[in-house]
């Protein structure tokens, strides 16, 4: 398996743009995670979906954010309009088991808004 | 919210045991500890998990005692690949609340 995929690695765009983060998890994984990292505020939950269903989205910033899932082997987050304190390293993981289970990392995407 | 707590920083040297602790004070009863290695430009890396007492694995222990408001990632023998940020997050079997910490950097130096 080639473990959790993100798209794209990097993106630079300009305040305002629509920016759409793309990942593919393991396959057989029930459960798909998105973070955030920050020097500041360090690692991030935003999302996390179990069986395709958002489950706890408590994280997620505000209206500018969204996450789907529209089958267990693709999710997005989108981020509309972006502004520069989004800029930020986005990973994706996915597990066997919810949060209770070892959550498979993707490498990330490094945001930069500018 | 189980709010965790770990030490910013810690330096060792190559063939040291390393003991990191963290605390979660508020944590229920039915959060699991996981302990995560990250590396520069790479995503997190699972190392171990435990509920209570001791778990054992080829690479870590976890010691968690009776009340469970902390625990100690301890690392056997360090070696300079062993540099790295280490996470402590806390959260049930559901994913609700899932808090990682502010992270570990351990500097293993030769």
């Amino acid at each position: 398996d080639a473990g959790v995929i993100q798209s794209p690695r990097h993106e630079v765009t300009e305040m305002g743009q629509e920016v759409t983060l793309r990942c593919k998890p393991i396959s057989g994984h029930n459960s798909l995670f998105w973070y955030r990292q920050t020097m500041m505020r360090g690692l991030e939950l935003l999302i996390y979906f179990n069986n395709n269903v958002p489950i706890d989205d408590s994280g997620m910033p505000e209206d500018r954010f969204s996450a789907k899932m529209p089958n267990a082997s693709f999710s997005t987050l989108k981020i509309q309009p972006s502004e520069p304190r989004d800029s930020a390293v986005y990973f994706c993981a996915s597990s066997f088991s919810g949060g209770r289970g070892e959550q498979f990392f993707g490498p990330g995407t490094r945001l930069t808004v500018l | 919210l189980a709010k965790t707590t770990q030490p910013i920083s810690m330096d060792s040297y190559e063939g040291q045991e390393v003991n990191i602790t963290c605390s979660h004070n508020n944590i229920a009863t039915n959060d699991y500890i996981t302990w995560y290695q990250q590396f520069p430009s790479q995503g997190p890396r699972f190392i171990i998990q435990g509920y209570k007492t001791k778990v054992t694995n080829e690479v870590a222990s976890l010691f968690i005692p009776a009340d469970r408001k902390s625990s100690t990632l301890s690392l056997p023998r360090v070696s300079l690949s062993d540099t790295a940020v280490y996470y402590c997050l806390v959260g049930d079997h559901a994913g609700n609340m899932l808090t990682f910490g502010g992270g570990t950097r351990l500097m293993v130096k030769p």
